[in-house]
């Protein structure tokens, strides 16, 4: 059984539409981030959530994206508007715990948008 | 801005035959992760270091972090077509917050 898992897998969408990736850590860690990797490029951090709240967040974390863990399991990225340059793998991945901040990652979500 | 520059970006060679990853930054970083991510599916952690100087052996896999902590190298003795994939180099910058090399892509031939 996985311990991050998310969905969906693929998803595509039309530029400026709303897109909501989910993550299901199965843990009781309270760290949780997401990733993105645009295709052929480095894996980017977007934002860190911990104790349900926004820790750290980088430049692309803009106002289009916000995070949330509403019932407490699921964790989710929305992208209020998508553009084109969203495309992009997303990871959510969770801390181990174990000594040095070392992450679990899931397996991604394929965003496309056209 | 921190950057990690992973080297080489590819990397094609004989079974058998040993290799090495580099990642070179001017920063200096708490840790240092490497990963390995196959298509379609996300990293996976393959060894921290932590602590300058520091050597960590995985099987096959030597690992090695810089003194001064601002670099790392990956070793793979008689590589195996199995140990294809994309190996990431990450150093830890905040809580969790981690800068990846571009990665080097990694095929074995038998």
């Amino acid at each position: 059984e996985p311990e991050v898992t998310q969905t969906p897998s693929h998803q595509v969408t039309q530029m400026g539409q709303e897109v909501i990736l989910r993550c299901v850590p199965i843990s009781n860690h309270l760290y949780f981030y997401w990733y993105r990797q645009i295709l052929g490029q480095k894996v980017e951090f977007l934002v860190s959530f911990y104790n349900n709240e926004i820790s750290e967040k980088s430049e692309i974390f803009d106002d289009q994206f916000s995070v949330e863990r509403p019932d407490g399991s699921n964790f989710t990225l929305k992208i209020r508007s998508t553009k084109l340059e969203d495309s992009a793998m997303y990871f959510c991945a969770r801390n181990t715990g174990a000594g040095a901040n070392v992450l679990t990652f899931g397996a991604g979500s394929r965003l496309t948008v056209l | 801005t921190q950057l990690l520059e992973q080297s080489p970006q590819f990397l094609s060679i004989q079974e058998g035959e040993n290799l090495t990853v580099y990642c070179n930054s001017s920063s200096v970083f708490s840790s240092l992760q490497w990963y390995r991510q196959e298509p379609g599916e996300g990293p996976v952690l393959l060894v921290t270091v932590v602590t300058g100087g520091e050597v960590k052996k995985l099987k096959r896999l030597t690992f090695q972090f810089g003194d001064a902590r601002k670099d790392s190298s990956l070793h793979i003795t008689a590589a195996q077509p199995g140990d294809k994939g994309l190996y990431l180099c990450a150093g830890e910058v905040g809580q969790g917050n981690l800068i990846f090399g571009k990665g080097t892509k990694l095929s074995v031939k038998p």
